[in-house]
C-alpha cells in the first residue's frame, strides 16, 4: 500500500530565508513523486514531479525537490522565501509498478512572514 | 486554454436531496478523479475513471455515484445516503502514466 507523511502541519518562514517542506512515502513499486501548492478556495497546482533520473528537481515558481531514496524522502526547497509563497502544500506519490492512483500526504500550511 | 472546469463553485444540499457537481475538461485526457478535502486533511479519493464508460470506487464511494458517458465529462452526484456531505470537493484529470493531475478550482457543498 501507499502512504505519504507530511510530519508538520505548519511551517514559518521569515521572507528572504530559505524553506523546507517535509515529505516521506511508502510504496511497494518504483515512487513517482508530486508536490502541489493550493491558495485558499483553488484547486491544487502541480509545482514539480520526481519519475527517474537526477535526484535534485527543479519546478515551477524557483522550487526544487531532492528525491532520497534510502529516507524514503522527496523534501521541497526554495532558497529564499517569498510572502506570495504562502500557502497549502501538499506532497503526493504513485507506484509506477502497479498503481493507477495518488496518494496525498495531509498537507503541510506554509507562512512566509515579511 | 486547455482545462478543467468545475461548477458550480458553491453549492447548497437540503435534506434529503440529490445534488450533481459537474466536471468537464478540455485537455483529452483519458483518466479523470474525484476527491473530497476536509479542512486539516488531504484528499480522498472518491471515484476514479481511466476510460469512458468505465469507473471505479476509490476509498470513500459510499453515498456518491458517478458516470463517464464522455471523455470531457465526469460528474459526481452526492446522494441522500451520504450523511455528512459538507466539503470542498476537487475534480482532476491526467494524460500519460508519468504525468501530474490537473485540478478545477473546486466545487464547494454545504448544508442548508
Amino acid at each position: 500500500a501507499q502512504s505519504v507523511a507530511q510530519p508538520e502541519d505548519q511551517v514559518n518562514v521569515a521572507e528572504g530565508n530559505p524553506l523546507t517542506v517535509k515529505c516521506t512515502y511508502s510504496v511497494s513499486g518504483n515512487p513517482y513523486l508530486f508536490w502541489y501548492v493550493q491558495y485558499p478556495n483553488r484547486g491544487l497546482q502541480f509545482l514539480l514531479k520526481y519519475i527517474t533520473g537526477d535526484n535534485l528537481v527543479k519546478g515551477s515558481y524557483g522550487f526544487e525537490a531532492e528525491f532520497n531514496k534510502s529516507q524514503t524522502s522527496f523534501h521541497l526547497k526554495k532558497p529564499s522565501a517569498l510572502v506570495s509563497d504562502s500557502a497549502l502544500y501538499f506532497c503526493a506519490v504513485r507506484d509506477g509498478n502497479y498503481g493507477q492512483n495518488f496518494v496525498f500526504g495531509p498537507g503541510t500550511r506554509l507562512s512566509v512572514l515579511p | 486554454d486547455g482545462g478543467i472546469t468545475q461548477s458550480p463553485k458553491y453549492l447548497f444540499r437540503k435534506e434529503g436531496q440529490n445534488v450533481t457537481l459537474s466536471c468537464e475538461q478540455n485537455l483529452n485526457h483519458d483518466a479523470m478523479y474525484w476527491y473530497r478535502q476536509d479542512p486539516g486533511q488531504g484528499l480522498r479519493l472518491i471515484y476514479y475513471s481511466q476510460i469512458v464508460n468505465d469507473f471505479q470506487k476509490g476509498d470513500i464511494a459510499e453515498g456518491y455515484s458517478v458516470s463517464r458517458e464522455k471523455k470531457e465529462s465526469f460528474p459526481l452526484t452526492v446522494t441522500s445516503a451520504q450523511k455528512n456531505p459538507t466539503a470542498f470537493y476537487l475534480c482532476a484529470s491526467r494524460g500519460g502514466p508519468r504525468e501530474p493531475q490537473h485540478f478545477g478550482d473546486g466545487t464547494r457543498l454545504s448544508i442548508l
